[in-house]
């Protein structure tokens, strides 16, 4: 598995906070994405990086932004977060069409 | 629009049956597929992919799936399942040289000792 890890892996919030996720890789991939995991729905994209500095939107992007500012570093940013956003958040690199998967963090939104 | 539908929420199987988990696309021109597994309290990992050339492929664990490009399918196939197997499987397309990738909902499956 590619190096990549994810920080906190566990984190509660009151509603109406900001929170920041970080995905850390060692692996030098171009692309970096941020899933959301909830039961019913598979991963859905919320976000993902081309390159630093370089950001797109998924298809779940409201109430989310993210930063790219190295290579091995892609932050998820709740705005002010939501109960909605109680989810598992996983962080995945690439080089390729293929995904390598980090272990993921449970938000809980109260 | 693009989507990946996977027909089973949840199998259940004892040991030693065989496996077929349905997995079927909607994604315009050229795709690439993939089976990803995710274990309890793991990570996702790739089981399997297909980029092209040969439609039966091959992954980890005796795992295999056929992409049938008129059925818009890529199954996924083990003849015979192992306790072990529990997992949950995702179904996912990317293409068209872009690099989103589509997942399907996925299908919870645990396997009887």
């Amino acid at each position: 598995d590619a190096g990549i890890t994810q920080s906190p892996r566990h984190k509660v919030t009151e509603t109406g906070t900001p929170v920041t996720l970080r995905c850390h890789q060692t692996e030098n991939h171009r692309y970096m994405y941020w899933y959301r995991q909830d039961p019913g729905h598979g991963l859905r994209l919320i976000h993902y990086s081309y390159g630093v500095k370089d950001t797109d939107k998924g298809e779940v992007s409201d109430g989310y932004s993210v930063s790219r500012s190295k290579t091995e570093d892609f932050l998820l940013t709740l705005e002010s977060a939501t109960s909605s956003q109680t989810s598992v958040y996983f962080c995945a690199t690439g080089d390729s069409y293929e995904q390598y998967f980090g272990p993921g963090t449970r938000l809980t939104v109260t | 629009a693009q989507s990946v539908s996977q027909h089973n929420h949840h199998v259940i199987l004892s040991e030693a049956a065989s496996l077929e988990l349905g997995c079927n696309y909607s994604y315009g021109g050229t795709v690439n597929l993939f089976w990803y597994v995710q274990y309890p309290g793991q990570h996702l990992q790739l089981l399997l992919k297909y980029f092209s050339g040969d439609p039966l492929v091959k992954g980890i664990k005796g795992f295999e799936a056929e992409f049938i490009k008129s059925k818009f399918s890529f199954n996924l196939r083990k003849p015979s399942v192992q306790w072990s197997d529990t997992a949950e499987y995702f179904c996912a397309v990317n293409g068209n040289g872009g690099f989103k990738t589509i997942f399907g909902a996925g299908t919870r499956l645990f396997v009887k000792a």
